[in-house]
């Protein structure tokens, strides 16, 4: 079965502390995407990656780094620095980065700060 | 900025009967537009989408339409079914960047 799996549903992070979600897919596109979900919100883009070893910020990547070493991962850091994390994370990929490409979300992994 | 905007918080509808659901746009630039649904918990499914050279997509019980003059589209369900109830994004892009609106929870009533 080819998707997009994300790890751990749900996430706890201390004051000051890094936190790494993870993001699969076995779908093998080239595109990934970070999104954040608050309440009554749209999904807001943090991060994404068009190609192995390169990637680019979104509208709201203060606070947040990612890496793409391999084409099928694509992890989110939620850094010191980012003061609001609590949220609903969304990892989606696509096959390309054209208008028309469709993208496919994981689940999602809830982040709460303790 | 928020260039796409779901008005209608939520929705609630008779089993059998239609569901309209509403989106706003700012940016005369998109010119692909798609609709995600998504239930509790779970990520966001692509539902039905529309290029702005069309007014109308129609795919089973879903279609989708169109008006660039107005800058709006909206989403028909008919008939609604109790496994639509979830919340409905819509979203507009011009290139690779989906801009989201915040959605519409649809309740379908038995």
């Amino acid at each position: 079965d080819g998707g997009i799996t994300q790890s751990p549903k749900y996430l706890f992070r201390k004051e000051g502390q890094n936190v790494t979600l993870s993001c699969e897919q076995n779908l093998n596109h080239d595109a990934m995407y970070w999104y954040r979900q608050d309440p009554g919100q749209g999904l807001r883009l943090i991060y994404y990656s068009q190609i192995v070893n390169d990637f680019q910020k979104g509208d709201i990547a203060e606070g947040y780094s990612v890496s793409r070493e391999k084409k099928e991962s694509f992890p989110l850091t939620v850094t010191s620095a980012q003061k609001n994390p609590t949220a609903f994370y969304l990892c989606a990929s696509s096959a390309g980065t054209g208008r028309r490409e469709t993208q496919y979300f994981g689940p999602g992994t809830r982040l709460l700060v303790l | 900025d928020q260039q796409v905007k779901q008005n209608s918080p939520s929705l609630s509808v008779q089993e059998g009967r239609i569901s309209i659901l509403n989106c706003d746009y700012t940016n005369s630039m998109f010119d692909y537009f798609l609709w995600y649904k998504k239930y509790p918990a779970e990520g966001p499914t692509f539902l039905i989408s529309i290029s702005s050279i069309k007014d109308k997509n129609e795919d089973g019980r879903f279609t989708v339409f169109l008006n660039k003059s107005a800058k709006h589209l909206s989403l028909h369900i008919v008939p609604s079914q109790p496994g639509d109830s979830a919340v409905y994004f819509c979203a507009g892009t011009n290139d690779y960047k989906l801009s989201f609106g915040a959605g519409t929870t649809v309740t379908v009533r038995a």
